[in-house]
């Protein structure tokens, strides 16, 4: 079946350190890949996503590939900053779009 | 603003009682999610509806009930609630119009005392 697995947290780090969130997955053919973040008391929001093998989705610095040879969609920031503090999803969705994978979330602490 | 409204943002209750959480989707969705985040359970897939009809079930417990209406929003009716239940409950949508991406709703904080 399909299933993600990202990163355990939680994870700290200073102001402008590079950041890396793994995520892998299972899935039957090529999923569309997401990451979505979660501010302090808000909701899940969109931040990048990829729909085909090799695809890079970007947004607000942060970058992941979609590694097909490796069942990867790993998170990615050159410098992060403390408003980058926040839960971290990886997801997948089915072929079909219409089922949603999340993996369990990894929490993200960003010390001045 | 993700297009998807859900009220209300908070409530608390007490035990043994029963709350209904209503949720309108981004416009054109016809595919309404529910999940729960507690702090130990991290975000649980609980019903999915599409354009009325039960679609997928995940672990919804039998206390709870759903259901979409033909103007497309859906209700998530959590009844003889336990403290257990306390969490925060997402309603998300997806559609032709949505690019195959789920968009999730700010959330309704639900407290048992």
């Amino acid at each position: 079946g399909n299933s993600v697995t990202q990163m355990e947290g939680p994870v700290t780090l200073s102001e402008e350190a590079f950041l890396t969130i793994n995520c892998t997955y299972t899935a039957t053919g090529y999923p569309s890949l997401f990451w979505y973040v979660q501010y302090p008391g808000e909701g899940l929001q969109l931040l990048l996503k990829a729909t085909k093998a090799d695809d890079k989705g970007s947004n607000k610095g942060f970058e992941a590939t979609y590694r097909k040879e490796t069942t990867s969609f790993h998170l990615e920031k050159g410098s992060v900053q403390v408003s980058d503090s926040a839960v971290y999803f990886c997801a997948l969705s089915d072929l079909a779009g219409n089922q949603f994978y999340f993996g369990t979330g990894t929490s993200l602490t960003v010390i001045p | 603003d993700s297009g998807v409204t859900q009220t209300p943002k908070h409530l608390i209750t007490a035990t043994g009682q029963r709350v209904t959480l209503r949720c309108s989707p981004r416009s054109g969705d016809l595919s309404v999610y529910w999940y729960q985040q507690s702090l130990d359970q991290g975000l649980q897939f609980l019903i999915q509806y599409y354009n009325g009809e039960e679609r997928a079930k995940g672990n919804i417990l039998e206390r709870f009930s759903a259901q979409q209406f033909p103007d497309l929003h859906s209700e998530l009716n959590l009844s003889s609630l336990e403290l257990g239940d306390s969490a925060l409950y997402f309603c998300a949508s997806t559609g032709r119009n949505s690019g195959n991406t789920i968009y999730f709703g700010e959330g309704s904080w639900l407290t048992v005392v």
